[in-house]
């Protein structure tokens, strides 16, 4: 089983949809999560970091279930520049900086 | 957030033989990290970079194929040695900024390697 686990996706969404990624990881240690965009030929960029209370950034809404040990992102009004892919990442043992990455899962905007 | 430089951001190379890359923060941090993404995956951690210590390195990954210098707080380099056609990939290097546990990381632009 993969440390982390991410819908495969892709997903084809029309320009104004709301999406929801999905991630689950295994290590219930793991104290820090976030989400990671990355462009194609890009290096990936910290979208936001996912607190257990749940946190917004305008369109981009991110939760994290500790008991579950899942983490979701949700993109409302979705835009053609949010085509990406999008990285479950996570602290793996809490203290200290290793992160562990999912596969992604790729979003495509259409008008 | 820090400025992350890396050079050259891409190269094609012969097998056999090895290929230093270069990571430039504008900025002194603390954690420096080499990654690798192979084609169509994801991220996976090579080691960490320590500064006047040798780099810690992950499963899977050995000094003697991947050595790493960090000579300050601002530089790092990977070496990949004795290349062969698997090594073909993009080499990345991250920062760590923020406090423990929270820190995030940066990326550089990534180098691109192409061994023949």
């Amino acid at each position: 089983r993969k440390e982390v686990e991410q819908d495969p996706g892709p997903f084809n969404v029309p320009e104004g949809a709301t999406v929801a990624f999905n991630c689950t990881y295994s290590n219930s240690a793991s104290q820090s999560f976030f989400w990671y965009r990355q462009d194609c030929r890009k290096e990936p960029k910290l979208l936001m970091s996912v607190y257990s209370s749940g946190n917004e950034d305008g369109r981009f809404t991110a939760q994290l279930n500790r008991a579950s040990q899942y983490i979701s992102l949700l993109i409302r009004d979705s835009k053609l520049s949010d085509s990406a892919t999008y990285l479950c990442v996570v602290n793996r043992d809490g203290g200290y900086n290793k992160l562990i990455f999912g596969a992604g899962t790729r979003l495509a905007v259409h008008p | 957030s820090a400025v992350i430089s890396q050079k050259p951001s891409r190269d094609i190379c012969q097998r056999g033989t090895s290929l230093t890359i270069q990571c430039q923060v504008d900025s002194q941090v603390t954690m420096m990290f080499w990654y690798r993404q192979q084609p169509g995956q994801s991220l996976t951690l090579i080691a960490t970079a320590n500064q006047g210590s040798e780099a810690t390195y992950e499963s899977g990954f050995v000094i003697d194929k991947f050595p790493i210098s960090r000579p300050n707080l601002t530089f790092s380099t990977l070496t990949v040695s004795n290349m062969s056609p698997e090594d073909s990939s993009i080499y990345l290097c991250s920062v760590a900024t923020g406090v423990p546990r929270g820190e995030t990381q940066y990326f550089g632009p990534g180098t691109r390697l192409l061994v023949l």
